[in-house]
């Protein structure tokens, strides 16, 4: 079955970078587009960017663009999330999610992961 | 990105009928599709688009799309739907947004 495990979460001070990983199985990695989705404690789901499936495509959200950068490795079915010049705003929960499309106009993200949690904190 | 707007929190009786909107301009153009979370726990997506839901989700969870709005319906609500419910959608350039959640309690 669909299996996405994030890594590379914990404890980082103000300032400094973070490299988080989602590790694929279960389903063709280099045919999908993939996401990162956060939530911060106690608050709701925001997107925070997404990656085509070759690469060639890649989206953020406002309040990433220009510090977080996502990447694929598809020889290794691997997501990555690299995060530089980390606030304690950007502490939160980080899920890899599978996106999925149905029609031209029907996206939705079919899996998700367990989540790793990033604390930035001094 | 366009933003999406839902209702903070709402409650159902014990087998009732309870209905969750999602509103935003994105949904003119594009299917909503709908997460539930339970705390401590992953989202787990249970429908999307005009009428499907994921296999393994109850077929109580059904929805609708109107215009600018989308709705999750739960018919006949049991205990374990007790949970909060995000609606999130694409917008023309690929950015994706996520509606603020619905606080789901079953009395």
């Amino acid at each position: 079955q669909v299996q996405l495990v994030e890594s590379g979460g914990g404890v980082i001070r103000p300032g400094e970078s973070l490299r988080l990983s989602c590790a694929a199985s279960g389903f063709a990695f280099s045919t999908s587009a993939m996401h990162w989705v956060r939530q911060a404690p106690g608050k709701g789901l925001e997107w925070v960017a997404g990656i085509w499936h070759d690469g060639s495509n890649i989206v953020y959200g406002d309040s990433v663009r220009g510090r977080f950068t996502i990447s694929r490795d598809n020889s290794k079915n691997t997501l990555l999330l690299q995060m530089n010049t980390l606030r304690a705003e950007d502490t939160a929960v980080y899920y890899c999610a599978r996106e999925s499309v149905h029609f031209f106009n029907s996206y939705f993200f079919a899996s998700w992961g367990q989540g790793a949690l990033v604390t930035v904190s001094s | 990105s366009s933003e999406l707007i839902q209702d903070p929190a709402v409650s159902v009786a014990l087998g009732q009928t309870v209905t969750i909107r999602c509103q935003g301009d994105n949904l003119r153009r594009y299917y909503a599709s709908w997460y539930q979370q339970k705390p401590g726990q992953a989202p787990v997506l249970v429908f999307y688009d005009k009428e499907n839901r994921p296999s393994g989700i109850p077929d109580r969870f059904s929805g609708s799309s109107s215009g600018n709005t989308a709705s999750l319906i739960i018919t006949g609500a049991q205990a374990e739907d007790e949970a909060d419910y995000y609606c999130n959608s694409r917008d023309t350039s690929g950015y994706y947004v996520f509606g603020p959640g619905t606080a789901v309690t079953v009395l």
